[in-house]
Parts: structure tokens; C-alpha cells; sequence
């Protein structure tokens, strides 16, 4: 099975750019999740999708941050414009519906995408 | 709140050297207790869940354990390949992660 691809790896940006990143979930996973981690902290969740539709976007900070899932596949997550204090990894994962009864609710976890704003 | 902390931040255990590290976690409908190791520019990576307090799981030189407000990771006589950041996540009720801050262990030979 392949695993959750992200891409770009790494980003460098100047703040008040704007940068995408992007992610492929693994084949048939219905719910896809954006997590932002600062370094020295946990992943955080910004947004989770369930097919195309979102159901959490509680701390994804709307007047910059926007997320899309076309087609209940393959999502983008979009900053404009940056600010130095999103520096961070942006790990995207994916997980089934009824994962939650797997035993790691079926999760799996990209290698994230390291954002760096100077 | 849901709230998940860990402790110590950081971990230098000599090789054979056992030791725990504590997470505690107020998550409401906790749906599972989880533990994840994070080697530098990857995913975390899945250990363990637990779901009742009592239960305890191994895995290699790892035991994770569950009371009804902590959770502990015993490693027992470290190698330096388990040098890693170790996160522990309480699961909510919609399928997402509440993690902590995680434990740096770095074990020198």
C-alpha cells in the first residue's frame, strides 16, 4: 500500500508570499486531516476533511489559511499571506472510514512539508 | 479543554540505561490513548493504543501503560537507535490526534 504523499518537501518563503502545499492520501481513505507542527511541539490539527466536506476547521486561523479536498481526493493547503510564525511542518495523514476501530484509528502520516518564512 | 502533557521534555539516557516517560491527558470522549515515535524530517510513526486503564502494551525494548489520567512509556535498556522525539496523543471522538509537546530521548553508547 502507498503510503500518503506530500509534496513540496521543503518550502522557503519571504513573509507576506503565499505558498501550497499539497497532498495525496492513500487510495480509498475518506477522511484526510492537516496537522501544523512547530518545532520543539506536537502536530496540531488545523482542518479534517471527511470525502470532500469539511468537519473541523475550528483552529485553522481563516484570514490566511484555506484548504480544499477536490473530489474527496487529493487536497491543497494554501497560506496568504505568511507570516514568520507559521514556520513549521505541515503533516498530512489520511485514515478510512471505520478506522476507528483499527488499532492506530487506521491513520497514516506523510513525511510532512517543512515551511521555513524569513 | 483537551489537554495532553508530557514529560520530561527532554530524556539522555546512557545504552541499558530503563527509564518512563509520563503523559497525563484531560481529552473528553477519549476514544484511545496513543503513543507515536518522530525520528527528525519524518511522520510520526504508530507504537501503540490503549483503551482502558490497566492495559499495557509491548513492543520490542517498549511498554506502554494506562491509568484513567496518565499514561507511561517504559524503555528498558535503551539502544541509540531508540533515540527519537516520542509523542503521546489522546484520540477524540471525531477520529483526530490531541498530541503533547513529546519527549526528546537521546541515548548515548
Amino acid at each position: 500500500e502507498a503510503g500518503v504523499a506530500q509534496s513540496p518537501r521543503y518550502k522557503i518563503i519571504e513573509k507576506r508570499q503565499s505558498v501550497a502545499f499539497w497532498c495525496n492520501p492513500i487510495s480509498g481513505h475518506a477522511t484526510l486531516y492537516w496537522y501544523q507542527q512547530i518545532l520543539g511541539q506536537g502536530p496540531k490539527l488545523l482542518i479534517q476533511f471527511q470525502n470532500n466536506g469539511v468537519v473541523d476547521d475550528s483552529q485553522l486561523p481563516k484570514d490566511r489559511f484555506s484548504a480544499e479536498r477536490l473530489k474527496g481526493v487529493d487536497s491543497t493547503l494554501k497560506i496568504q499571506p505568511a507570516k514568520l510564525e507559521d514556520s513549521a511542518v505541515y503533516l498530512c495523514a489520511s485514515r478510512r472510514l471505520g478506522g476507528l476501530r483499527q488499532a492506530n484509528y487506521g491513520y497514516t502520516f506523510g513525511s510532512g512539508t517543512r515551511l521555513t518564512v524569513v | 479543554e483537551d489537554q495532553v502533557t508530557q514529560s520530561p521534555e527532554a530524556l539522555r539516557l546512557q545504552e541499558g540505561e530503563s527509564s518512563s516517560l509520563n503523559c497525563s491527558y484531560t481529552v473528553s470522549g477519549l476514544r484511545g490513548l496513543f503513543w507515536y515515535r518522530q525520528d527528525p524530517g519524518k511522520g510520526p510513526e504508530f507504537l501503540f493504543t490503549l483503551y482502558s486503564a490497566g492495559e499495557e502494551k509491548e513492543k520490542e525494548r517498549l511498554k506502554a501503560t494506562l491509568t484513567k489520567k496518565e499514561s507511561f512509556l517504559h524503555i528498558t535498556a535503551p539502544k541509540p537507535e531508540d533515540s527519537a522525539t516520542y509523542l503521546c496523543a489522546g484520540g477524540g471522538s471525531q477520529g483526530n490526534l490531541i498530541f503533547g509537546k513529546g519527549t526528546k530521548l537521546s541515548v548515548k553508547p
